[in-house]
């Protein structure tokens, strides 16, 4: 059973669109994350939510929004896309000292 | 804000050979993670340190904390081509928000 899933694992779309990207994990726990990663490598948090509730937001435009329906699912929400938001986006959970990460969703603005 | 600097960026190697990334961190680290990713995949978790002087292994991989708790390396004995990948050390500066900043990352190729 896969730990932490992302869906979808390659999005492309178009400037201007609005798309979302799903997270679920079933280890309960109760910390998730969403990190991005740039195309030097990069891995940088944009958000974490804690038993659904935020608690740490990054600088991230407010085109990004997190939403966390319960405790297993943090989704990410993306509108007015940009050629800018190109990149890998992971999902991760943790508990403890342990985080563990989704496969990432590839994410192309064309 | 906590920063990670990992040398080297890129590293090739010969299978067989051994070899090792370090990581260095601006801050005392509470927690210096160490992850590997291959193309297309997530993350994997390696191994955790949190103690200075602290060592760990896992099969053909070992993994320092020096005692300032401000450098790690990781190292590989006996390279294999199944080592390739990404390998990122992330660090847990501590505080009441878990949160792991990462470094920039080595892109290990192992040729056979």
């Amino acid at each position: 059973d896969t730990a932490v899933s992302q869906t979808p694992k390659y999005l492309v779309t178009q400037m201007g669109n609005d798309k979302s990207i799903k997270c679920e994990q079933n280890l309960g726990h109760d910390t998730m994350y969403w990190y991005k990663q740039d195309s030097k490598k990069f891995l940088k948090i944009m958000f974490s939510y804690n038993n659904k509730e935020l608690i740490i937001n990054e600088t991230v435009p407010n085109r990004f929004s997190p939403k966390s329906p319960d405790k297993a699912h943090l989704n990410l929400h993306i509108n007015s896309l940009e050629l800018g938001d190109s990149a890998v986006y992971f999902c991760a959970s943790s508990v403890s000292t342990e985080a563990f990460f989704g496969q990432g969703t590839r994410l192309t603005v064309v | 804000s906590q920063e990670l600097e990992q040398s080297p960026q890129s590293l090739i190697v010969q299978e067989g050979k051994n070899l090792t990334i370090n990581c260095t961190s601006s801050k005392t680290l509470y927690g210096l993670y160490w992850y590997k990713q291959k193309y297309g995949e997530g993350l994997i978790f390696l191994m955790m340190l949190q103690k200075g002087g602290e060592e760990k292994s896992h099969e053909k991989i070992t993994a320092k904390l020096d005692e300032k708790k401000q450098q790690s390396s990781l190292h590989i004995t006996a390279s294999q081509p199944s080592h390739a990948g990404i390998y990122l050390c992330g660090a847990d500066s501590g505080g009441s928000n878990y949160k792991l900043t990462f470094g920039k990352g080595t892109l290990l190729t192992v040729n056979p």
